[in-house]
Order: structure tokens, then sequence, then C-alpha cells
């Protein structure tokens, strides 16, 4: 069955502090990528997308994420983190000729003022 | 912005009843899915409907689940019988297209069964 591993379960920073969290999917062909972010008591929002082409993204509020193939890997990354960036963090992936979004298990990430 | 509208925000029921969530989704869309959520876990995927029928579902939407789209605007979830695991947040979503391609998601439900 294909699956997304979200490795970091919960993250603290402080802010100011570099962020990479972790994203790997299962082999099943070609695929399309998402990180979407969930602040406390709101909606899913999404962060950024990789459909083809470069294969590093810039979403919205300075993160960006890098899909690599080999690695079936799709890091979110910002280089200095916000206050306001206490969320979870959700990668979540669409296999090729599927119509369902498969979400890994989640990070949630508080940052320390 | 257009957005997916779910009500309540909040359902507390007794197990045994009938609960009905409700999703208004960005209304040129096509594709409406339900997902849930369960404390501290992944979001699961539960259904995805188009043209008036389950286009695809996941072994937890069992028979005790069922959605419609009633009138054009709403896309109901309706839960029978309801249990203690069925404890979760419940996310409708919608997108204009299938596969590859944004889906927005509503603010959830989050359904306590006692």
């Amino acid at each position: 069955a294909q699956s997304v591993s979200q490795h970091n379960h919960h993250v603290i920073l402080s802010e100011a502090a570099s962020l990479e969290l972790g994203c790997n999917y299962s082999y099943g062909g070609t695929v399309n990528l998402f990180w979407y972010v969930q602040y406390p008591g709101q909606h899913l929002q999404l962060l950024l997308k990789y459909f083809s082409g470069d294969p590093l993204v810039k979403g919205i509020k300075g993160f960006e994420a890098e899909f690599i193939k080999s690695k079936f890997s799709f890091n979110l990354r910002k280089p200095s983190v916000q206050w306001s960036d206490t969320a979870e963090y959700f990668c979540a992936v669409i296999w090729n000729r599927d119509d369902k979004i498969i979400f890994g298990k989640g990070t949630r990430l508080h940052i320390l003022p | 912005e257009p957005e997916v509208t779910q009500t309540p925000s909040h359902q507390v029921t007794q197990m045994g009843q009938e609960v009905i969530l409700r999703c208004v989704p960005i209304s040129n869309h096509l594709y409406f899915y339900w997902y849930r959520q369960i404390l501290g876990q992944k979001v699961e995927f539960l259904v995805s409907f188009y043209n008036n029928e389950i286009s695809e579902k996941s072994e937890i939407f069992d028979d005790q689940f069922s959605v419609e789209r009633p009138d054009g605007s709403n896309f109901t979830l309706k839960i029978r019988s309801t249990k203690l695991e069925d404890s979760a947040m419940y996310f409708c979503a919608s997108s204009r297209d299938s596969g590859p391609t944004e889906a927005f998601f509503g603010q959830g439900t989050r359904l306590t069964v006692v």
C-alpha cells in the first residue's frame, strides 16, 4: 500500500533557527507532492506543491521544499522560523492516476519565542 | 477568496445516535472528499465523490457511513449508529479537477461521541 512517512513527530525550535522537516513516500510511479499546514484551531492550508519542473519549490511564508526523486523525499525547509510558524505540518502525496491525497502523520512544530 | 465551509464546528453525540456533518464546497468544484483525523493520528482518506456518486472509498468507509449531495450545494457525511471510535476531526475538501490538483479543505468538524 502507498504510504507517506514523516520522521519527526514533534519538533521544538527557537525563533530564527533553521527548519527541515522530513517526508518520504513509497514508490508507485509519478507523484504529486504537497505540504499542508494546520494552525491551532484552523483548517488545513496548502503551503506548497510540486507537480513537475524545478524540484525546488517555493511556497508561502518563506517555506520551500525539495523533491529528490532518487530518495523518494520531499523535505520542507525554512531558513529562519518565527513564533507564528507554530503549527502542525503534513506532507501529502497523490500517486499518478489516483484521485485521493494520502497524508503523513504530521509533524507538530513548536517555536519558542 | 472562496472557501469550503463546514457545519457544525463541534458536534457531541451519544453512542448509537446518527450524525450528519455538512459541507459547502467551493461552487465551481466538481470533486468532493471526506477525510478524518483521529486525535494524534494522521489525516485519513474516507471517500471521494464525483458526478453524484462515490468514485473511491477507503476500508474505513463501511456501511455505517454514507455521503450525499442533496441539493447541488451541500455535501454531507452521515454516520449511522456512532461508536466511540468515530470521535475525530472530519474534514471536507473539494477540487475542480481530479488527480494532481489542489484540494481545498474546510475547517473541520470535531465529532465527539460519548
